[in-house]
C-alpha cells in the first residue's frame, strides 16, 4: 500500500520568505501527483497537478517538482505573504487510487 | 460551473439516525469520489464511481454507509445508523477522467452525531 509523508507538519515563517513543502511516497508506480491548499473549515483548492512524465509544474509564485524515482515531490513558494496561511496537501495517484498525506500547516507571519 | 456542490453543509443528528449526504459533480466529469476528513485519520477515499457505477468501495468503514450515483449529476453517500465515530468532514470530489485532469473538491458537510 503506498504510504504519503508529509514533513514538516507545522511551519512558520515570516512573510517574504521563500519555502519548501516536501512530499514522499513509498511507491513509485504513480500517475501523478496533486498538490492542494485547504484553509480552515474549508474544501481543498487544487494547486498543480503533476503528470509521472513531467519533472515539475509551475503556477505564478509556486512552484513543484517531481521525482519519482525517489519518491519526492516538493512544493516551493516564493515571497510568502499572509495569505498563504493554510494547510497544504499532496496526494498521489496510483492509477485506481488516491493516497494523501497528511499536510503541512503552514502559518505566514506579517 | 459552479463546481461540485454538497449539501447540506452541516448536520447533527442524534446517534442512531439516519443520514444523508448529497452531491452534485462539475457537469461532464466522469468520476465522482467521496472522501471523509477527521483529525485522527487525516483524508480517506470511502468509494468512487465512474459513469455513476460503483468502482472501488473498499475505503467504506463498515456496512452502515452506502453510496448511490443514480445518474452523472447526483450522488448520495448514507449511513445507517449513525454513531458518534461518524462525526467528520465528508468531501465529495470530481474528475474529468483517469490519469489526466485534476480533482476538483466540494466544500464539505461538517457532520455531528452526538
Amino acid at each position: 500500500k503506498q504510504e504519503v509523508t508529509q514533513i514538516p507538519a507545522a511551519l512558520s515563517v515570516p512573510e517574504g520568505e521563500n519555502l519548501v513543502l516536501n512530499c514522499s511516497f513509498t511507491d513509485s508506480a504513480i500517475y501523478n501527483l496533486q498538490w492542494f491548499r485547504q484553509d480552515p473549515g474549508k474544501g481543498l483548492t487544487s494547486l498543480l497537478l503533476i503528470q509521472s512524465s513531467q519533472r515539475e509544474q509551475t503556477s505564478g509564485r509556486l512552484n513543484a517538482s517531481l521525482d519519482k524515482s525517489s519518491g519526492r515531490s516538493t512544493l516551493y513558494i516564493a515571497a510568502s505573504q499572509p495569505g498563504d496561511s493554510a494547510t497544504y496537501l499532496c496526494a498521489v495517484d496510483t492509477g485506481n487510487q488516491f493516497y494523501f498525506g497528511t499536510g503541512t500547516s503552514l502559518t505566514v507571519i506579517p | 460551473d459552479a463546481g461540485v456542490i454538497q449539501s447540506p453543509r452541516h448536520e447533527v443528528t442524534e446517534m442512531g439516525q439516519e443520514v444523508t449526504l448529497r452531491c452534485k459533480p462539475i457537469s461532464g466529469h466522469d468520476y465522482l469520489f467521496w472522501y471523509r476528513q477527521t483529525m485522527m485519520r487525516g483524508l480517506e477515499l470511502l468509494i468512487y464511481f465512474n459513469n455513476n457505477v460503483p468502482i472501488d468501495d473498499s475505503g467504506m468503514p463498515e456496512d452502515r454507509f452506502s453510496a448511490k450515483m443514480p445518474n452523472a449529476s447526483f450522488s448520495t453517500l448514507k449511513i445507517q445508523p449513525s454513531e458518534p465515530r461518524d462525526s467528520a468532514v465528508y468531501f465529495c470530489a470530481s474528475r474529468p477522467r483517469w490519469g489526466l485532469g485534476e480533482q476538483y473538491f466540494g466544500p464539505g458537510t461538517r457532520l455531528t452525531v452526538t
